[in-house]
């Protein structure tokens, strides 16, 4: 059970481009998504906290206007970089848990999207 | 500013060794103290998470042993497998796992057989 699904797991396109990422819950509602970035060789950090329903939270130094998170239902919240350049090129990676269940349960990951921006 | 230290960057063990990585955090407010392992390409995968009330938690070959005074937790890795070689992050949070997680720095971990 669990089961947290991205899509897609890998992207090239050019600069200037719009690409959006999903992220779905498989097999429980979830209440809160996370956004997280991951530079190559490097720790995940946290871009945005995304309640079901209500605007995302984005951490200190994220743009908001970049980076474009809707949070439409309890299966899917969806990420889109906006107007991307080579700078946006990471590997962004979602999680999800359901906090309705209570603080203790566990964020769920899903596998993570490549963005290469040429 | 990284709020969870972690230690070795690194690590290379024997097939059939101990694998020890530590990990530090000074806020206090942390309550939640999970481990994930992470292979090339993929997101990170829940192993086992601690609370501060206890000081030892024990699943299968993994256990974190957590130390509230020091403000340090570790992971041992029994018996250590060459499929156990992947990058482990320990992960702090406030007020349970539903909550934005602050993770270390990460730790490779080759198994060699």
């Amino acid at each position: 059970g669990a089961v947290v699904s991205q899509h897609p797991s890998r992207v090239i396109c050019k600069s200037g481009t719009s690409v959006k990422i999903e992220c779905r819950s498989l097999d429980f509602q979830a209440t809160t998504m996370f956004w997280y970035r991951q530079f190559p060789k490097q720790s995940l950090m946290l871009m945005a906290t995304s309640n079901e329903g209500s605007k995302a939270t984005y951490e200190q130094g994220v743009e908001k206007d970049k980076f474009l998170i809707n949070h439409a239902s309890l299966t899917l919240s969806t990420l889109t970089v906006t107007s991307a350049h080579p700078e946006d090129s990471s590997f962004y990676i979602c999680s999800a848990c359901n906090r309705d269940r209570g603080p203790n349960q566990p964020q769920h990951f899903g596998d993570g999207t490549r963005l290469s921006i040429l | 500013q990284q709020q969870v230290k972690q230690s070795p960057q690194s690590l290379i063990v024997q097939k059939g060794g101990i694998s020890i990585i530590n990990c530090a955090y000074e806020n206090t407010a942390f309550d939640y103290f999970p481990w994930y392992q992470q292979f090339p390409g993929k997101g990170p995968a829940l192993l086992i998470a601690i609370r501060p009330d206890v000081s030892e938690k024990k699943e299968g070959r993994f256990t974190i042993s957590f130390n509230k005074s020091a403000k340090q937790f570790s992971l041992h890795i029994m018996d250590s497998q060459p499929g156990d070689s992947a990058t482990y992050f320990c992960a702090a949070s406030k007020r349970g796992g539903a909550n934005n997680l602050f993770f270390g720095t990460g730790t490779r971990l080759t198994v060699i057989p």
